[in-house]
């Protein structure tokens, strides 16, 4: 069973920086692209940023263009956001989300979710 | 990378048909045939219900059902059940790893 869990949510200061952490199992995580989606309370989906199986071609949205990071570790199974210069309008549940198809930059359905973590920004 | 464009609601009284659309550009949707579709029911995270346009998941009813003309994709259920009040979303990729999202459709059963 594919299983996607969030962590390092929490609620964090205007220009501050956060790093997300998203565990995988159930699944051959080095064949796969991984990506974030986020989703302001009472809102709709975001797309945030994406990175392909093995680590070599990444995308932002431009809301987060030049302050957030996608990596991951295939080794460790984990895909990581490193966001900084943290903005109210951040504040969301973010979703990392397991692409269907194997080794695939465009075909981008994403058939898992996690449960989500939330990121408050406030002061 | 700007949204898709969905109406914000749909409704319909119980058996009867509901099509929601997701219009895009030459760009996204009217570039690939890799529009894909998710159900929200509220405080659960989303679930894929559609992919390549017209591809159902293991366990999504046939009364859904989805299509692509131009730069236009539509959702279409047949036959609406209690259970098919939710969001609704589309997306579709936008060039490599790119993705984006309709605005979403909240689809209430009468």
């Amino acid at each position: 069973e594919v299983q996607l869990e969030e962590s390092g949510g929490g609620l964090v200061q205007p220009g501050r920086s956060l790093r997300l952490s998203c565990a995988a199992s159930g699944f051959t995580f080095d064949e796969y692209a991984i990506h974030w989606v986020r989703q302001a309370p009472g809102k709709g989906l975001e797309w945030v940023s994406g990175i392909s199986w093995g680590s070599g071609s990444t995308a932002y949205a431009d809301s987060v263009k030049g302050r957030f990071t996608v990596s991951r570790d295939n080794a460790k199974n984990s895909l990581y956001l490193q966001m900084n210069s943290l903005r109210p309008e951040d504040t969301a549940f973010y979703y990392c989300v397991k692409v269907g198809a194997v080794a695939s930059k465009y075909n981008l359905y994403f058939q898992h979710w996690g449960q989500g973590t939330l990121v408050t920004v406030s002061s | 990378q700007s949204a898709l464009t969905q109406p914000p609601s749909a409704s319909g009284s119980p058996g009867q048909p509901v099509i929601i659309s997701c219009t895009g550009t030459s760009s996204d949707v009217g570039a690939y045939n890799y529009v894909s579709w998710y159900q929200q029911h509220p405080g659960k995270a989303p679930k894929l219900i559609f992919y390549e346009v017209t591809k159902r998941p293991s366990g999504v009813p046939d009364r859904f059902s989805g299509s692509k003309s131009g730069n236009t994709a539509s959702l279409t259920v047949s036959g609406l059940q209690a259970e098919d009040e939710a969001d609704y979303y589309c997306s579709s990729s936008a060039g490599s790893n790119i993705v984006v999202f309709g605005g979403g459709t909240k689809v209430t059963v009468l």
